[in-house]
């Protein structure tokens, strides 16, 4: 079974534009979770979304926003980009029970400049 | 808010010894603790995952639950060098509320 696949793996960007992140699950996983991850502040939650809707939201600004396709695929998109934005922006995916684990992918390495 | 502890490290543990990893947590209402392990520049990869009070077994690895103490472990038995990792605990408030809490991790080392 293929795993979590995160596209892409490496972007640069300047302050004030913005960017879209791409993730999609392994096969027949149906929620899709976004993680931002920095060396200071560790691994934090953003959103999960499951069946096209977002499920769980963590405290992150209205910037960062996502959606989810009938696919299972999600998108996640940052606007208006700060520097402190740059991160290990990490998805993970899972059946969706709620208890079962998150398998992440390779994650995005984005740099705000 | 909830928080999960872990001591960052670094630990240092001798090639065939055991290390010990440990993770409190504050929200008495978890129900389900993962240890997730993250090589330098990778995603983390998930260890083990545990439900219920007591220990857990997969090879190498035990993990032991405490809810009573709000207190999870990783044991790794026969350290190999390419355990040399940081080690995430996590939990789950059940039901998928919030997400996954991640703890900042420990560094571990495996000294050959």
């Amino acid at each position: 079974k293929a795993g979590v696949t995160q596209t892409p793996r490496y972007l640069i960007k300047t302050r004030g534009q913005q960017v879209t992140l791409s993730c999609s699950p392994i096969s027949g996983h149906r929620s899709v979770s976004w993680y931002q991850q920095t060396p200071g502040q560790g691994l934090q939650f953003l959103f999960e979304y499951f069946s096209e809707t977002q499920r769980n939201k963590g405290n992150f600004p209205g910037r960062f926003s996502g959606r989810q396709f009938s696919n299972s695929r999600s998108e996640m998109n940052v606007s208006t980009l700060e520097l402190g934005d740059s991160a290990l922006y990490l998805c993970a995916s899972s059946p969706g029970d709620g208890d079962s684990p998150l398998h992440f992918g390779n994650g995005t390495r984005l740099t705000v400049t | 808010q909830k928080e999960v502890e872990q001591n960052s490290g670094p630990l240092s543990v001798p090639e065939g010894a055991i290390a010990s990893l440990n993770c409190t947590y504050s929200d008495r209402g978890s129900q389900s603790f993962f240890w997730y392990r993250q090589y330098s520049g990778k995603s983390p990869e998930l260890i083990m995952f545990i439900y219920s009070n007591g220990d857990k077994e997969d090879g190498r690895f035990t993990a032991q639950l405490n809810k009573a103490s709000q207190y999870v472990s990783l044991l790794i038995r026969d350290s190999q060098p390419s355990d040399s990792a940081t080690y995430l605990c996590a939990v789950n408030g059940g039901g998928g509320a919030d997400g996954l809490t991640f703890g900042k991790g420990t560094h571990l080392i495996i000294q050959p």
